[in-house]
């Protein structure tokens, strides 16, 4: 499976945007990248995912690079609740059909001030 | 639509006993997965189960974990004879169809495991 890297952790203030980072320079093409979160104590949620062209939804935005090596999690406006732990996942529709598994590295724990 | 429903929240075990732990799945989901996160750690796949039906347990330790998913009821994830190094977080999730490209995930909000 092709492996992702993210920084241990990263700090930002309350109202400033936040730029996620996460390299994956062994992506195959067929690999999706994925972004979940997981909030204290709860379990992780799904935030966003592409393939190749940036995607925006109402939780983030998910900019690709064009050689799909590295990609970065942009919260526009950080609150004091997404203060979790964020993964960068890559999933494969090719991989034998277990495209169902996640498998989760120990993302980046992001923490917002006040 | 409730979400995804674990019980309980919380359970303290002691060494040898036995961990019930059970998760329904949201309205109209039937592809039910397991993972386990370990303490400081990432979540690790277990098990895969469609209405009664194991479709991967790869994840799963070879003694003591099994897993089930019956016709009615919620899914049941067993732990015999715990240990304390099965203490832990133990996560569920339920998707609609079992293709994870364009389908997410939906997961519970996990049973810590206590074994004293």
């Amino acid at each position: 499976d092709a492996k992702t890297t993210q920084p241990n952790s990263m700090e930002s203030n309350e109202e400033e945007p936040v730029h996620l980072p996460c390299n994956h320079s062994t992506i195959s093409g067929t690999d999706y990248i994925h972004w979940y979160r997981q909030l204290p104590s709860q379990g992780p949620e799904y935030v966003i995912h592409g393939l190749t062209s940036n995607v925006n939804n109402r939780m983030a935005s998910l900019a690709i690079a064009e050689d799909r090596k590295s990609s970065t999690l942009i919260l526009h406006r950080a609150t004091l609740r997404d203060a979790a732990v964020y993964y960068c996942i890559l999933r494969d529709p090719n991989s034998g059909g277990s495209n169902y598994k996640l498998t989760f590295g120990k993302g980046t724990l992001l923490t917002v001030n006040p | 639509n409730a979400g995804v429903m674990q019980n309980p929240r919380h359970l303290v075990r002691r060494r040898g006993q036995e961990a019930r732990l059970r998760c329904s799945p949201m309205k109209g989901h039937s592809h039910v997965y397991w993972y386990r996160q370990l303490p400081e750690e990432g979540l690790k796949f277990m098990v895969y189960l469609q209405k009664e039906n194991i479709i991967d347990e790869s994840g799963m330790p070879k003694e003591r974990f099994s897993a089930e998913f019956p016709k009615e009821g919620p899914s049941i994830l067993r732990i015999q004879q715990v240990v304390r190094g099965d203490s832990a977080a133990y996560f569920c999730a339920s998707s609609a169809i079992p293709d994870g490209l364009n389908t997410e995930a939906f997961f519970g909000q996990g049973t810590r495991l206590t074994v004293v």
